[in-house]
């Protein structure tokens, strides 16, 4: 069964530094998404992605996250300048028809 | 603003009961209402998806109603099991978007 794979599942690192996590969503999905989910709390939604552009956005989104589709296959979240509560588990998922979100495992980020 | 309120107790049954899980949301009308399932460290699945103009969706031993008047969703699993364990989440669609925004999820507990 096709799934979404996402890299690293476990990233460390320190407080300022930059970090790309990456997705490879399933082959013929349209709908990109990053949501996050801090320990203990609610998934929450970062950003959507369609047609090489970004849809939709949340106040979480701000100017220190990026995304990019730089080949057909992978769909990334750069965080520019990581901070202690950026410590999160992302969560990259795809989607057909936006009615059936199809989530990776997650990365973990661990912000020292 | 919007909110999503799920029971944030555990919900502790016997297998073989059925279980109901509730969702209430306010200040906004979804079109669409989503249900995930999650384990520990692991992405969301997705279970069902019901809309304003359906009273009750079925899928083997889930089910799962939506009342736009009241707010609310009732998901229920019936026959339940030990694998049922896990965090239940609810997304309604936020109003105009088709970004499923998830409540903090209610944690349901089948023991053997």
């Amino acid at each position: 069964e096709p799934e979404v794979t996402q890299t690293p599942s476990h990233q460390v690192t320190q407080m300022g530094q930059e970090v790309i996590l990456r997705c490879v969503p399933i082959s013929n999905h349209l709908y990109f998404y990053w949501y996050r989910q801090i320990l203990g709390q609610k998934v929450e939604f970062l950003v959507s992605f369609y047609n090489n552009e970004i849809s939709e956005k949340s106040e979480i989104f701000d100017d220190q996250f990026s995304v990019e589709r730089p080949d057909g296959s992978n769909f990334t979240l750069k965080i520019r300048s990581t901070k202690l509560e950026d410590s999160a588990m992302y969560f990259c998922a795809s989607s057909g028809d936006r009615a059936e979100l199809f989530f990776g495992e997650g990365s973990r980020l661990t912000v020292l | 603003s919007q909110k999503i309120e799920q029971n944030s107790e555990a919900l502790n049954i016997q297998e073989g009961k059925t279980a109901t899980l509730t969702c209430n949301y306010t200040n906004y009308s979804p079109a669409y209402l989503q249900w995930y399932r999650q384990d520990p460290g692991r992405g969301p699945v997705f279970l069902l998806l019901i809309r304003e103009n359906e009273k009750e969706k079925r899928k083997e031993r889930l089910k799962v109603t939506f009342d736009t008047t009241l707010k609310q969703s009732l998901f229920h699993i019936t026959a339940s099991q030990p694998a049922d364990s896990a965090t239940y989440l609810c997304a309604p669609w936020s109003g105009g978007s088709y970004i499923p925004t998830f409540g903090r999820g209610t944690s349901l507990i089948v023991h053997p």
